[in-house]
């Protein structure tokens, strides 16, 4: 299957302060990525879809000006948390299809990025 | 309205033992996929199946099995022989057909914990 990678894995930062986790699929271009949010012993939350060359697509309730998204190539998106607050703290899971795939609608997640925000 | 349902919360088991984790969900296209992912400890979501809804034919996958039943919703995932390694959170998720796959309609349900003890 495909790769995804998130950097970092785990970051925890002042209250105030942004932070910025980066989406990489290594093995396959993905023009789309989506971003979730997972909040401890819950399910997955869907937040944006980012498209590559376009605005991304927030889910509602999603702040835009809260979370940013960039999706600058095929292969990277980005996802940064302005002025975090300990209520951003929480795992968040980025994934990818593969568009070459014959089952292209597989999402294939990263490893994720636990944010601790004191 | 698309729903995944995951009644189970948590399952324990002691090794060896055979566990199923039930799925039923609700959908109102015909053309429709299902998923299972395990996440373990780590965070990371770990791709296991795929099934679309015209391939009702059971699958097996070492000690993995899963049973589709349109006719009342289901798509259940069962262990032989249970690990201690197969500790994780399983998600089912339901993706309707999506068509250039640049959106995203996958749907989670609320994950069942499994725990198998020695």
């Amino acid at each position: 299957g495909a790769v995804v990678s998130q950097h970092p894995s785990r970051v925890i930062c002042k209250s105030g302060t942004s932070v910025k986790i980066e989406c990489r699929s290594l093995d396959f271009q993905a023009t789309t990525m989506f971003w979730y949010r997972q909040f401890p012993k819950k399910s997955l939350m869907l937040m944006a879809t980012s498209n590559e060359g376009s605005k991304a697509t927030y889910e509602q309730g999603v702040e835009k000006d809260k979370f940013l998204i960039n999706h600058a190539s095929l292969t990277l998106s980005t996802l940064t948390v302005t002025s975090a607050h300990p209520e951003d703290s929480s795992f968040y899971i980025c994934s990818a299809r593969d568009p070459d795939e014959i089952f292209a609608d597989t999402q294939y997640f990263g490893p994720g990025t636990r944010l601790t925000v004191l | 309205a698309q729903k995944v349902t995951q009644a189970q919360t948590e399952i324990s088991v002691v090794e060896k033992e055979d566990v199923t984790l039930d799925c039923v969900y609700e959908t109102r296209d015909t053309t429709y996929y299902l998923f299972w992912y395990k996440q373990p400890p780590s965070g990371e979501l770990v791709f296991l199946i795929r099934r679309n809804s015209f391939d009702e034919q059971n699958e097996i996958s070492g000690r993995y099995s899963w049973n589709f039943q349109k006719s009342t919703s289901s798509f259940n995932f069962t262990i032989t022989a249970s690990q201690v390694v197969d500790s994780a959170v399983y998600f089912c998720a339901l993706s309707e057909a999506t068509l250039p796959y640049n959106n995203n309609d996958m749907r989670f349900g609320a994950g069942t914990r499994l725990t198998v003890k020695p």
